[in-house]
């Protein structure tokens, strides 16, 4: 069964760059769509972006200036990086596994809070 | 402000049947059956519950439907339980520069 775990530092100071890695396990990840999502504390899930098996990205526009996603086949990761960060980025981030045109995200991580302060 | 409208509480009593309701625009909920939700209890992770509209993963119990009408998609929950309680986001696949949009939550309360 597939498994995603969210890692990265905890805390991020203003204008610094946040980086998040998930790692998957139990599964292939050459054919979906790996995302992230956040979720500022008491509020709603946000859409950041999300990257193909084969490479290709799609981003949140609202935020796509400041982001960069990857994934490494031959570790079975994917990361975010989100750059000049704000008290506006904290947020629990989610990493889940998604699919072409549809909202499914069917495994999620158990999600990762940071703070930036 | 999310682009999917969610009413932001529910209730219900045990055993009753309750409705959340998505409201979204011609390029999102009412152009794709592309519609799932999702089940978040307090500090964890969001659970797919339905996808494609009308689709339940395997082990959601089919207390748990969908529907669509218009630009307006709904979570019918019935024969509540107490394990219920939970906040329920609606998404939906979009045409625009997005890809996904996210409603806003419903709180559900069981009496």
């Amino acid at each position: 069964q597939m498994q995603l775990r969210e890692s990265g530092p905890g805390l991020v100071k203003p204008s610094e760059t946040l980086s998040l890695i998930c790692s998957v396990s139990g599964g292939s990840m050459t054919t979906d769509y790996w995302t992230w999502i956040r979720q500022p504390a008491g509020g709603g899930l946000e859409w950041i972006g999300r990257v193909f098996g084969r490479g290709s990205t799609n981003y949140n526009p609202s935020l796509m200036s400041r982001l960069t996603m990857s994934l490494d086949t031959s570790t079975n990761q994917f990361s975010l990086k989100v750059a000049s960060v704000t008290a506006a980025d904290t947020a629990v981030y989610y990493c889940a596994r998604g699919y072409y045109d549809t909202s499914r995200l069917d495994v999620w991580g158990q999600g990762i809070p940071v703070t930036v302060s | 402000q999310s682009a999917l409208t969610q009413p932001p509480s529910v209730s219900g009593s045990p055993g009753q049947s309750v409705t959340i309701s998505c409201t979204g625009t011609s390029i999102d909920v009412g152009f794709y059956d592309r519609v799932s939700w999702y089940q978040q209890p307090p500090g964890t992770a969001p659970r797919l519950m339905i996808y494609e509209v009308i689709n339940r993963p395997s082990g959601v119990p089919d207390r748990f439907s969908g529907s669509k009408s218009g630009n307006t998609a709904s979570l019918t929950i019935s024969g509540l339980q107490a394990e219920d309680e939970a906040d329920y986001y609606c998404t939906s696949y979009t045409s625009s520069s997005t890809y996904v949009v996210f409603g806003g939550g419903t709180k559900l309360t069981v009496l």
